[in-house]
């Protein structure tokens, strides 16, 4: 798996856009985007994934460069539920988690 | 569909006995894979098991740990001879990778307390 780089923490306001970056410089050409999250110390929810094309879906988009180097998780109104440790993977079938970006969502 | 099932949600063992986790993958998954995740820690990738097939254990500790995937019934993951540091939240997640869906769900995981 490629290796992933993400802010330790970020905050947001609730009813904001939480943009979320990561950078995976190193992803091959077979390697997927992945994006889980993990709240408290619950199993981690699966979000969204994509190879080269932006995907949205009922709980977020993803936009990948054109050379698949960096994403961007959206959470287009955030809100405290969506308080949450976010993880980016870089790989074909095993998904190696890093330390993830902890999102703060205050009222 | 049910989701991924994982027992027992808590798990105590003293040191010496054997832990064994159970994982039953959603319908139709054929991958599973096992994850450690110690307090205040990251998820660490265990084992990943196709049925009857280990496919990748390059996360799995040399000794002690073991992993199978059987034709019928659940994932096990089998902890011999326990130890304090066994202690940790391991979480299960299965996939129908192989098809055009390469979702992953997991499991709400079993805490494992080695007293």
């Amino acid at each position: 798996d490629a290796k992933t780089t993400q802010p330790p923490s970020m905050d947001c306001a609730e009813g904001r856009a939480a943009n979320l970056p990561c950078n995976h410089s190193t992803i091959s050409g077979n390697e997927y985007v992945y994006w889980y999250r993990q709240i408290h110390s619950q199993g981690p929810q699966y979000i969204i994934h994509g190879l080269k094309n932006n995907e949205t879906n009922e709980m977020a988009s993803l936009i990948i460069t054109e050379d698949r180097k960096s994403s961007t998780l959206i959470l287009p109104h955030a809100t405290l539920r969506d308080t949450a440790v976010y993880y980016c993977i870089a790989g074909y079938s095993t998904l190696t988690f890093g330390k993830g970006t902890m999102l703060l969502v205050s009222p | 569909n049910a989701g991924v099932m994982q027992n027992p949600r808590h798990l105590v063992r003293r040191r010496g006995q054997e832990a064994r986790l159970r994982c039953s993958p959603m319908k139709g998954h054929s991958h599973v894979y096992w994850y450690r995740q110690l307090p205040e820690e990251g998820l660490k990738f265990m084992v990943y098991l196709q049925k009857e097939n280990i496919i990748d254990e390059s996360g799995m500790p040399k000794e002690r740990f073991s992993a199978e995937f059987p034709k019928e019934g659940p994932s096990i993951l089998r902890i011999q001879q326990v130890v304090r540091g066994d202690s940790a939240a391991y979480f299960c997640a299965s996939s129908p990778f192989g098809t055009s869906d390469r979702r992953a769900f997991f499991g709400q995981g079993t805490r494992l307390t080695v007293v």
